[in-house]
């Protein structure tokens, strides 16, 4: 595709639910990040994959969050056992290779948790 | 405190002001990013720099390594500018890995 697309766009489930959120990069990118945004504030990095290697993931805040590239393109987020202050955007960017080249960001999964 | 601060926090403008943005850090770095998100939520790459300065259009970014500083530049600034504008940085300690770390952005608003 033309850019970095995320599924689904709005997300509104129930504490307790597991979510699973979707990113497909652009093609060829190798590098493919997951940030999550709070209201008023700037992004914060949760992980990034080089291809299908999950190559950091200092970022997720807990053992509930986990991401997978299985095939070094879409690459899902999911969160289990939601809680309400997983609420936020969640945004997925992807790069030719690494953070010094220039980060091509999905419009984000708006995920609300009731 | 933060690894990269922005200033100022928001930023008011008549139409065809020339408008500036400061990013601070303390870290070495062996790339800065500007980003842009608009009003409607997306954000996009303007750019990204490692020396020197670059330009685009009316968009004008510079960076100074000693000093661990960067501005952003907007000449004969427009409503149409109006956005968040955010700065991140790629730190150099191989530790970083290929994350950034990102300012908390700086809310322009531009009047007609």
């Amino acid at each position: 595709g033309a850019g970095v697309s995320q599924s689904p766009r709005y997300k509104v489930t129930k504490r307790g639910q597991d979510v699973a959120l979707r990113c497909d990069p652009i093609s060829g990118h190798v590098s493919l990040y997951w940030y999550r945004q709070a209201l008023g504030q700037g992004p914060e990095f949760l992980t990034y994959f080089n291809y299908e290697a999950q190559q950091d993931k200092s970022g997720l805040p807990n053992d509930r969050f986990s991401a997978e590239r299985p095939e070094g393109s879409i690459s899902t987020l999911t969160i289990q056992r939601t809680e309400q202050r997983d609420s936020a955007m969640y945004r997925c960017a992807s790069s030719k290779f690494g953070a010094t080249d220039t980060q091509y960001f999905g419009p984000g999964t708006r995920l609300t948790v009731l | 405190k933060n690894e990269v601060e922005q200033s100022p926090q928001n930023l008011t403008a008549q139409e065809g002001e020339f408008i500036t943005i400061n990013c601070s850090y303390s870290v070495g770095i062996s790339a800065l990013h500007w980003l842009q998100q608009h009003p409607g939520g997306g954000i996009v790459s303007l750019f990204m720099l490692s020396s020197g300065k670059k330009k685009h259009g009316r968009l004008i970014a510079t960076i100074n390594i000693q000093e661990k500083h960067s501005s952003l530049h907007i000449t004969a600034s427009h409503p149409r500018d109006s956005a968040v504008y955010i700065c991140a940085v790629h730190p150099q300690v191989q530790a970083a890995g290929n994350k950034l770390t990102f300012g908390g952005g700086t809310r322009v608003l531009v009047k007609p």
